[in-house]
C-alpha cells in the first residue's frame, strides 16, 4: 500500500524559514495535503496541492511538489512561535477511498 | 454549529470494560474514519465507513467494533478495554476522499486511559 514518510522533528529560530519534507510512494495520488495539529487539538487542513501543480503559495506557506521524485515539501516563511505544532503530510489514494498520513513532523520554534 | 463532534473529551476506564466513543458530524459527509494517535506511531486507521451500513477495517481493527446506522454518527466501541488501547482517538469525515481539495475534517479527539 501507500507509504508516506516524514522526518520526526524540526527546530528553527523565530523569523527563520522552516521546511518540512515528505516522501510518498503512490505516483497516482491526485491531491496531497498538509495538516497542522496544535497541542490538545485535532488536525486542521492547512493547505493542499493538486498533482498537476509544481508549486502553490498561500501567504507565508509555499508547497512544492516534485512528482518525479515523489517529494512534497512545506515551507513556512518568517516562522513564528505560534507555528509550533505537528505537521502531517497526507496523500490521497483514490482507489482506496482514503488518505494515507505520514507520522507527523514536530516543529519547535525558539524565540 | 456545523462540524464534527466527539464525546467524551476524556475518559478513564478499567481493563475489561466496554466503552463507546461517539462521533457526530453535521456536514452529511459520506466517509467517516476512526484513528488512534500514539507517540511514535503517528495516526493509525482503525476503521472507516464509506456510507451508512458500510464499514471496513483499517490498519489496527482488533479489539474495536464500529457501526454506522445513520450517516451522521459513527461510534467506536472497545469491547473489552486493554491498557494497550490507551490513546487519543480521532474521528474524521470527508465528502470525497481522493477527489477533492477539502481533505478531512477532524474532531477534537477523545483521550482514553485504560487502567
Amino acid at each position: 500500500g501507500e507509504d508516506v514518510e516524514q522526518s520526526l522533528f524540526l527546530s528553527v529560530r523565530e523569523g527563520d524559514s522552516s521546511v518540512i519534507n515528505c516522501t510518498y510512494t503512490d505516483s497516482s495520488s491526485t491531491y496531497l495535503y498538509w495538516y497542522k495539529q496544535e497541542p490538545g487539538a485535532g488536525l486542521q487542513l492547512l493547505t493542499y496541492i493538486f498533482s498537476n501543480m509544481d508549486m502553490k503559495q498561500d501567504q507565508r506557506l509555499t508547497v512544492l511538489l516534485n512528482k518525479k521524485d515523489k517529494h512534497l515539501s512545506l515551507r513556512i516563511a518568517d516562522t513564528q512561535t505560534g507555528d509550533s505544532a505537528i505537521y502531517f503530510c497526507a496523500v490521497d489514494n483514490t482507489n482506496a477511498g482514503k488518505s494515507t498520513f505520514g507520522d507527523g513532523t514536530t516543529l519547535t520554534v525558539k524565540p | 454549529d456545523a462540524g464534527i463532534t466527539q464525546s467524551p473529551r476524556y475518559k478513564i476506564t478499567e481493563t475489561g470494560r466496554q466503552v463507546t466513543l461517539m462521533c457526530h458530524q453535521t456536514w452529511s459527509h459520506s466517509y467517516m474514519f476512526w484513528y488512534r494517535q500514539d507517540l511514535g506511531h503517528g495516526l493509525r486507521l482503525i476503521y472507516y465507513s464509506a456510507a451508512a451500513d458500510i464499514t471496513d477495517k483499517g490498519e489496527v481493527p482488533d479489539g474495536y467494533v464500529v457501526s454506522r446506522s445513520k450517516t451522521e454518527n459513527f461510534p467506536l466501541t472497545l469491547e473489552s478495554a486493554t491498557r494497550s488501547q490507551t490513546s487519543v482517538y480521532f474521528c474524521a469525515s470527508s465528502d470525497r476522499p481522493g477527489q477533492g481539495a477539502d481533505g478531512y475534517t477532524f474532531g477534537s479527539g477523545t483521550r482514553l486511559t485504560v487502567v
